[in-house]
């Protein structure tokens, strides 16, 4: 149980463009989903933490407008980089927060975007 | 602000050798901690986590952890490592009155059979 899935798991676009990103926990209703971005040889960071049926909240530096999340069912939290630039370029990975407890998280396996 | 140290970054070992990997974190009130692995091309996975009770905590694959409040240390152990426990290993904290985790810097594990 407690599965969740990301999609694409890479993406490769042209600078400029937007992309979005799909997290889905496939076996549980997740009230809240995270976004973390990992650079090489780094820690994830956290972006932004999106609960279902509002706005998401995003960590200090993170630009909203750039990176949209929308989380508009229990199962399913979308990531849009919009006008996305080459310094974008990262593996972006999803957690979401099931009902058993509170304080665990399930990570997706994150998708790879590369931006030419 | 709160923080997670790893101290160590990439760590050789061969097989059948004993393993401990250092969590510090900086965080004044109660946190709880967990460890994460991340396999070669896979998803952050649970190796075990403290929340409560006794210190020392076992996890999955022979893993364990124990978490000195004194020190704000949760190091993770294996007496003996196996070349499939290659792999990027994430000390993670969060404290209780709050939502969000806070990742160590994680260290890469590499296991000479």
């Amino acid at each position: 149980g407690a599965v969740v899935s990301q999609h694409p798991s890479r993406v490769i676009c042209k600078s400029g463009t937007s992309v979005k990103i799909e997290c889905r926990s496939l076996d549980f209703q997740a009230t809240t989903m995270f976004w973390y971005r990992q650079f090489p040889k780094q820690s994830l960071m956290l972006m932004a933490t999106s609960n279902e049926g509002s706005k998401a909240t995003y960590e200090q530096g993170v630009e909203k407008d750039k990176f949209l999340i929308n989380h508009a069912s229990l199962t399913l939290s979308t990531l849009t980089v919009t006008s996305a630039h080459p310094e974008d370029s990262s593996f972006y990975i999803c957690s979401a927060k099931g009902t058993s407890s509170f304080y665990e998280q399930y990570f997706g396996p994150g998708t790879r975007l590369t931006v030419t | 602000a709160q923080s997670v140290s790893q101290h160590n970054h990439h760590v050789i070992l061969s097989e059948a050798a004993s393993l401990e990997l250092g969590c510090n974190y900086s965080y004044g009130g109660t946190v709880n901690l967990f460890w994460y692995v991340q396999y070669p091309g896979q998803h952050l996975q649970l190796l075990l986590k403290y929340f409560s009770g006794d210190p020392l905590v076992k996890g999955i694959k022979g893993f364990e952890a124990e978490f000195i409040k004194s020190k704000f240390s949760f190091n993770l152990r294996k007496p003996s490592v196996q070349w499939s426990d290659t792999a990027e290993y994430f000390c993670a904290v969060i404290p209780v009155t709050g939502n969000q985790f806070y990742f160590g810097t994680g260290t890469s594990l590499t296991v000479i059979p």
